[in-house]
């Protein structure tokens, strides 16, 4: 079954330092891989998406992630994070039968 | 223009009662999804509809039944609440391009049962 892990339930940076989130996912097949980013009481809005096209992918708000089927992973990184990038980040495998498998997702914290 | 809207967008009801949150998307899609998502943040699909037809439906009570009047709409009606029910609720609905498919959600509705 297709599923994802995020280690870290919450990753702390300073304001213009880089953002690492991760992501590991099983899957039994080429998947189809998401982030998606969750504001204090806002809804989720797609920050990417990995669909075997390029292995290096770029999001929304200086967000990218890379596509390592060797260590089964999809981390998330931004160069410099910013004030607003403080939220919820779900990383989110299709399973291929029309559902999304969240993962437990990472709280991002900036401080100035 | 909001793509995927849900009304309301925040509801406190008393256990027992019987509730509905509505659904709609102005996107086209013929697709559309309600997950819960509880308070350790977890997200879980609940159901999906395919051109008003239900076509996913996950271990979820009965006392929960969607309602899809058209495509564009899908509602969630919840009877004799409880407080397990507390979470919030997000609708979506998804577009397929070239075989891949992506999910655009709604703001969430906010359930609260006392």
């Amino acid at each position: 079954a297709q599923s994802v892990t995020q280690l870290d339930s919450h990753v702390s940076v300073s304001e213009g330092t880089p953002v690492l989130l991760r992501c590991n996912y099983s899957s039994s097949y080429s998947p189809s891989l998401f982030w998606y980013v969750q504001h204090p009481n806002k809804g989720l809005q797609l920050l990417l998406k990995y669909t075997s096209a390029a292995t290096l992918v770029k999001g929304i708000n200086g967000f990218e992630a890379e596509f390592k089927k060797s260590e089964t992973s999809f981390h998330l990184t931004k160069p410099s994070a910013h004030m607003s990038d403080a939220a919820e980040y779900f990383c989110v495998v299709n399973t291929g039968f029309q559902k999304l498998v969240f993962g437990t997702g990472t709280r991002l914290l900036v401080s100035p | 223009d909001t793509a995927v809207s849900q009304t309301p967008k925040y509801l406190v009801t008393q256990m027992g009662n019987d509730k509905s949150i509505k659904c709609e998307q102005n996107l086209g899609h013929d697709t559309m999804y309600w997950y819960k998502q509880d308070s350790k943040k977890f997200l879980k699909i609940m159901f999906s509809y395919n051109n008003k037809e239900l076509i996913i439906n996950e271990t979820v009570p009965n006392r929960f039944s969607p309602k899809s009047p058209d495509k564009a709409h899908l509602n969630l009606h919840i009877n004799s609440l409880e407080l397990g029910d507390s979470a919030v609720y997000f609708c979506a609905s998804r577009t397929m391009t070239r075989n891949q498919e992506t999910q655009y959600f709604g703001p969430g509705t906010r359930l609260l049962v006392l």
